[in-house]
């Protein structure tokens, strides 16, 4: 069955501090790959996503994620974490295919930011 | 270029009680979107649109939710009756037909 992963529930870094948020896939065939991210009260804003090609992606906010087929993993990477990141984070999984577009999240990851 | 646009933002019902929520998706994507987002998980597909038709609700418990896209354009989203275990945040999303979704604010709905 079709699945997201993400391993940490929640992770704390220090403002300047290096960010990775874990994400693992199961999925049938090459995925589309998105990361999400959520501020409170707010609805998703797409940070960066994966279709094709260079499997390293740049995304907005300095964001960059990595497609990894091996390990089917998609994880989202910052080298340097701003307040203002404090937010949930979603990673997704998609078909795109035969008109359909159904996307499977993850169960979301937060981040708080220490100053 | 405006956003993915719904509303109410926030909902306090009692269980038993029927609630609406209205979605507008941005202008020409033919693709409409429903999720819901129980607290602690993330989103989940209750219904997609492509234009008015229905593409995939299989994971709407049609027994007390409907939802409608006349015309293409603006949605409804409708459960009657709530229970308690629907509290949860209602996102709508639009792309064009196949590609990028982009969400609107969500409303907030709590069922006491």
């Amino acid at each position: 069955a079709q699945s997201v992963t993400q391993p940490d529930i929640h992770i704390t870094v220090s403002e300047g501090a290096s960010l990775e948020l874990r994400c693992n896939y199961s999925y049938g065939a090459t995925p589309y790959l998105f990361w999400y991210v959520q501020s409170p009260g707010q609805g998703l804003q797409l940070l960066l996503k994966y279709f094709s090609g260079d499997t390293l992606v740049q995304g907005i906010k300095g964001f960059e994620a990595e497609f990894k087929r091996s390990q089917s993993s998609f994880n989202l990477r910052k080298p340097s974490v701003h307040w203002s990141d404090a937010a949930e984070y979603f990673c997704a999984v998609g078909p795109l295919s035969g008109g359909y577009n159904k996307l499977i999240f993850g169960a979301g990851t937060r981040l708080a930011v220490h100053p | 270029e405006a956003g993915v646009a719904q509303s109410p933002r926030y909902k306090i019902i009692e269980k038993r009680q029927s609630v609406a929520f209205w979605c507008n998706p941005i202008s020409g994507h033919a693709t409409l979107y429903w999720y819901q987002q129980i607290l602690g998980q993330g989103p989940k597909l209750l219904i997609q649109f492509q234009n008015n038709g229905v593409v995939d609700d299989s994971q709407l418990p049609k027994d007390r939710f409907s939802a409608e896209r006349l015309k293409g354009v603006d949605s409804t989203l409708k459960i009657q009756p709530a229970k308690l275990e629907d509290s949860a945040v209602y996102l709508c999303a639009s792309s064009l037909v196949t590609d990028t979704q982009y969400f609107g604010p969500g409303t907030r709905l709590t069922v006491l």
